[in-house]
């Protein structure tokens, strides 16, 4: 089945740095999804981005599907960025999940 | 706005117990799926539904069954509960023509 590995595993900020997790996955996909988990365990949906571009707020997604990679980049950190941020990708199946990024940002 | 709800957020229950979790959306979402996440694991997906009164296994079905009688809910069966069962259990929903996934809150189950 589809692999996935998120890098970093685990990432500690100060308030107002920038970030970039990185999701890496084996197969060609034509479903790739970015989650956060707060503190509190609920998995909020950040983008649905199988190719190309998406920009929210802060937030920010990149996906290049032929080379199988997809980036989220996280702009002027803030503490209730914290949490965990999941990679999940398909084909034709449910979705595969990362192991995910934690992110710990300090004020 | 979409809305997955799970019976309880933590649960406390002894080896050999039968046990239950409930997931409900009100989206009309055809499908439906139930999830464990352990630390450094992610999320491993147990049973999956495309509709009514079907069930497909995931990765890890070992020790759990599922029920889906309605559209709208989805159950979680623990026949017999053994400690290596204690974990967070996240259920989540999905238009059939849609690629976005919804999840409810988590139960956080201890099995003692």
């Amino acid at each position: 089945g589809i692999q996935v590995e998120q890098s970093p595993p685990d990432l500690i900020l100060q308030e107002g740095a920038n970030s970039t997790l990185r999701c890496n996955f084996s197969d060609s996909v034509n479903n790739l999804q970015w989650f956060h988990q707060n503190p509190w365990g609920q998995l909020i949906n950040l983008f649905y981005i199988p190719s190309g571009t998406k920009q929210n707020g802060r937030l920010s997604a990149t996906t290049v599907a032929t080379e199988r990679y997809s980036l989220l980049y996280i702009s002027s950190s803030q503490t209730t960025d914290s949490g965990v941020y999941f990679c999940a990708v398909s084909g034709n199946t449910p979705l595969v999940f990362g192991k995910g990024t934690r992110l710990s940002v300090i004020a | 706005d979409v809305k997955v709800t799970q019976s309880s957020r933590y649960l406390v229950k002894r080896t050999g117990e039968k046990v239950f979790l409930e997931c409900v959306q009100d989206m009309d979402h055809e499908n439906m799926f139930w999830y464990r996440q352990d630390p450094g694991l992610g999320l491993r997906l147990i049973y999956f539904s495309y509709d009514v009164k079907m069930k497909e296994k995931g990765d890890i079905p070992e020790g759990y069954s599922v029920s889906r009688e309605k559209k709208e809910r989805f159950s979680l069966i623990l026949e017999s509960a053994s400690t290596n069962q204690t974990s967070m259990y996240l259920c989540a929903s999905r238009k059939t023509n849609s690629y976005e996934q919804y999840f409810g809150p988590g139960t956080r189950l201890t099995v003692t």
